[in-house]
């Protein structure tokens, strides 16, 4: 399977845990992004890597919130001190310098209790 | 501020008829569109896309028509499939955010194809 990979695909945890989640993209992408998608609206950007560099980051990310890409390959978001707002469905993303489109992981679905 | 807007959040189409899916965007600097098919529990696949410089992009079953003047773009299906059924999302892209492909999405549309 060479497509983008996300792990877990479900986390339920209680408020004011940490989590964290692994983002593997397709290997010849260079191109990372992090979306976010409540029930009934589109993914929302949250951030986007260019080989390790992070280069943007949504207001939508606060300080709670940390992306890191630190091989320029695999991918990690880890939320700390998780509210219930954070539940949410968190998609990767990754393209290559050819390709605008971006292909989508299956996501993982984040319950927050 | 909703930049991409589905106005129909869903639309049901009987088997082998055509799905028209419609979807209107405000900001003038985007300059790729795309539409992405999602099913329940996965993650949104690549459909088909169009650049700006054109108005209509085929691919097998699927047509993107853009009306730039407009600012809207519709896909549609024909024939459409019990397969198709899914929720579509348009999404754009523009040069001027500096990254190619950060995507603004739509609330997307359900479509339902009926026997």
């Amino acid at each position: 399977d060479t497509g983008v990979s996300q792990d877990p695909r479900h986390k339920i945890t209680k408020r004011g845990q940490n989590v964290t989640f692994r983002c593997d993209p397709i290997s010849e992408h260079n191109r990372l992004y992090w979306y976010r998608q409540t029930l009934g609206q589109g993914p929302e950007f949250l951030t986007y890597f260019q080989n390790e560099a992070q280069l943007e980051k949504s207001r939508l990310l606060s300080d709670r919130f940390s992306a890191e890409r630190p091989k320029g390959s695999f991918s990690t978001l880890e939320i700390q001190r998780t509210e219930q707002g954070d539940s949410a469905m968190y998609l990767c993303a990754s393209s290559s310098k050819l390709n605008t489109e971006a292909f989508f992981g299956q996501g993982t679905r984040l319950t927050v209790v | 501020d909703q930049q991409v807007k589905q106005n129909s959040p869903s639309l049901s189409v009987q088997e082998g008829r055509i799905s028209i899916l419609n979807c209107d965007y405000t900001n003038s600097m985007f300059d790729y569109f795309l539409w992405y098919k999602k099913y329940p529990a996965e993650g949104p696949t690549f459909l088909i896309s169009i650049s700006s410089i054109k108005d209509k992009n085929e691919d097998g079953r699927f047509t993107v028509f853009l009306n730039k003047s407009a600012k809207h773009l519709s896909l549609h299906i024909v024939p459409s499939q019990p397969g198709d059924s899914a929720v579509y999302f348009c999404a754009a892209s523009g040069a001027y955010t500096g990254t190619a492909s950060k995507l603004t999405f739509g609330t997307g549309t359900r479509l339902q194809v009926t026997l």
